[in-house]
Order: structure tokens, then C-alpha cells, then sequence
């Protein structure tokens, strides 16, 4: 599969505990971006990178919240100390270069759920 | 800020029925508009898009047209099958210096039933 690739699809965490959400690209992209979809609402933007570098995390929440892309190895999306409102489905997506055309190809979906 | 609403689903169409979704958006500038469709079980992915004022962006029988007088891009096909169900999200991406971010809409989902 040359998908971009999520998983977890589904996590189940406790509050105050740790998620880490891993996305691979599309084989030959080299940027990626994080997208949350909070219940009844559309998809919002939290962060983009590349390898080794954070471009723009203006949609991360400030507290909580990291990802990275290392130079080997899958994107991680990093959330500490889980609350119920980190509920919700986090998309990965990626492009072979900054998506100008706006053409972005995302993955499955991982599905947080917090008790 | 940039903003996208289209129509609340979920609609439920039986085959070969003709099929609008309705997208309006707020944004400065030009910006370039899309439809995202996601399948059961799959990620979103493209399925038109259109990148300036009176563009038609089409795609498997889908058609939308960009128009700037009345800021939509409704989603539009002719006769709809079974295997068109899924979900449908309009998004916009801003025309600034730098802009790659997406703007989505709460999507739509459809059903369409033999």
C-alpha cells in the first residue's frame, strides 16, 4: 500500500495519560501535515512539516501538544496528559512539495477516544 | 478569518437522483476551492477542485463551479449510484503569500440507496 499510512486507527486512553499517533507519507513526500477533527466538526489544521523541521504548528493547541518528523521514521503527534476534549479523529496528510495546488493526500484516520 | 459552510447532512438519495450539496465560504483574496470525498474505511482525497472565478472543476460526474458573485461551490452530479456514498467535505485554501493551509467544512455525508 503507497498510501499515507496512520496508526493507530483507534487509541483508547485514560485522562492524564499519553498518545502518540504515527503517520508514514506517501512514499517520495517529504511534507506533512496534521489535521483534527473534533466531533461534529470540520477538519482543522494544526501543524505542517518537513523532515526535521517544524514550518507552521499556528493550529497546535500550546500546552500538550508536539509532533515531529525526523529525519528516519514516521511523523509522531504527541499528546500528553489526555483530557476528554483531546477526543476526536486526527488526520495525517502529505505532499511531494508545499501543496500550492491545494492537492493533499491523506491518510485513514486515527481515532483518539479518552475515558 | 477564512471560513467554509455547506449544507448538514446526512442525505439519503436513491439511485440515479440528481445530487446538490451546497458549499458557500469566506475568504480575503482569491482563494482556490475544493471537494474532498472520503469512502468508508479510506483517508479524504480529491475528487475536484478549481482555482479561479467561473472555474468548473469536475471528476466522475461531479461538477462544481467557482463562483465569486455569490462566494459557493456547490457540488453537483446528474444521477447518483450506490458506490457514491461517503462523506464530503468543500475546503478552501487562501491565496496569501505562504498559504497551504487547508479550510474545511463539517462535511456531508450521503447515502445513496438502490
Amino acid at each position: 500500500n503507497a498510501g499515507v499510512m496512520q496508526n493507530p486507527r483507534h487509541l483508547v486512553r485514560r485522562r492524564g495519560q499519553e498518545a502518540r499517533l504515527r503517520c508514514s507519507p506517501m512514499k517520495g513526500h517529504s511534507h506533512v501535515y496534521w489535521y483534527r477533527q473534533l466531533p461534529e466538526e470540520g477538519l482543522k489544521f494544526m501543524v505542517y512539516l518537513q523532515k526535521e523541521n517544524i514550518i507552521d504548528e499556528s493550529g497546535m493547541p500550546k500546552e500538550r501538544f508536539s509532533a515531529e518528523f525526523p529525519k528516519e521514521g514516521p511523523s509522531i503527534l504527541r499528546i500528553q496528559q489526555v483530557v476528554r476534549g483531546d477526543s476526536a479523529a486526527y488526520f495525517c496528510a502529505s505532499s511531494p512539495r508545499t501543496q500550492l495546488n491545494g492537492e493533499l493526500f491523506f491518510g485513514e484516520g486515527s481515532r483518539l477516544t479518552v475515558l | 478569518g477564512d471560513s467554509v459552510t455547506q449544507m448538514e447532512g446526512p442525505v439519503t438519495l436513491s439511485e440515479e437522483a440528481f445530487l446538490t450539496i451546497n458549499c458557500t465560504y469566506t475568504a480575503t483574496g482569491y482563494p482556490s476551492l475544493f471537494w474532498y470525498v472520503q469512502y468508508p474505511g479510506e483517508g479524504l482525497q480529491l475528487l475536484l477542485k478549481a482555482t479561479k472565478a467561473d472555474d468548473k472543476g469536475s471528476n466522475k460526474g461531479f461538477e462544481a463551479t467557482y463562483r465569486k458573485e455569490t462566494t459557493s461551490f456547490h457540488l453537483e452530479k446528474g444521477s447518483v449510484q450506490v458506490s457514491d456514498s461517503a462523506v464530503y467535505f468543500c475546503a478552501l485554501k487562501g491565496s496569501g503569500a505562504g498559504s497551504y493551509q487547508l479550510t474545511f467544512g463539517k462535511g456531508t455525508k450521503l447515502s445513496v440507496i438502490p
